[in-house]
């Protein structure tokens, strides 16, 4: 199956501070999803972006399909974005909507 | 108003028992999905309907079924539960079961089996 690697595993930032997440793909997708879970462990939708830029106030996120990878750009950090933040690809092969998630990169962000 | 809602929110429980998980979207989505969410945090999907029909079967014992009694309903009854069931069950849904969609997930389900 399709393999899916994001990095940094881990991330301290102080409060502030900008970030880049990554997400490494095996295989050309059909769909790709940006989610943060909280520390409650809800999971919100952050990004549908299968190519292209997208940007949503302090977040902003690009993938190039043809290169298979996938960035999350954190600006001007704060406490409330503490919590995993996961990419999820659907790969082309499938007829349906099959998502992989990644391993997350768990980002904690101190006052 | 919760989009997607999941009941209950803990479950504890002794092996072997049998247990249901109910999720509720009411996002009009046809499309729903099970995720188990290990003690890693990893995320894997098990099902996902549409329509009130199944499509994908993510290689899972079949001692969980799934059961969609209209698209807005998917629960997932477990049988003669196991330790290592023990995880996050999340709940989610999309618009549409082929092709680019976002999906919604529901606050998920904790069990825990003793």
């Amino acid at each position: 199956g399709i393999q899916v690697e994001q990095s940094p595993p881990d991330l301290i930032l102080q409060e502030g501070a900008n970030s880049t997440l990554r997400c490494n793909f095996s295989d050309s997708v059909n769909n790709l999803q940006w989610f943060h879970q909280n520390p409650w462990g809800q999971l919100i939708n952050l990004f549908y972006i299968p190519s292209g830029t997208k940007q949503n106030g302090r977040l902003s996120a690009t993938t190039v399909a043809t290169e298979r990878y996938s960035l999350l750009y954190i600006s001007s950090s704060q406490t409330t974005d503490s919590g995993v933040y996961f990419c999820a690809v659907d790969p082309l092969i499938y007829n349906f909507n099959k998502f992989y998630f990644g391993s997350g990169t768990k980002l904690n962000v101190k006052p | 108003d919760t989009a997607v809602s999941q009941t209950p929110k803990y479950l504890v429980t002794q092996m072997g028992n049998d247990k249901s998980i109910k999720c509720e979207q009411n996002l009009g989505h046809d499309t729903m999905y099970w995720y188990k969410q290990d003690s890693k945090k990893f995320l894997k999907i098990m099902f996902s309907y549409n329509n009130k029909e199944l499509i994908i079967n993510e290689t899972v014992p079949n001692r969980f079924s799934p059961k969609s009694p209209d698209k807005a309903h998917l629960n997932l009854h477990i049988n003669s539960l196991e330790l290592g069931d023990s995880a996050v069950y999340f709940c989610a849904s999309s618009q549409e079961a082929v092709g680019t969609d976002t999906q919604y997930f529901g606050p998920g389900t904790r069990l825990t089996v003793l």
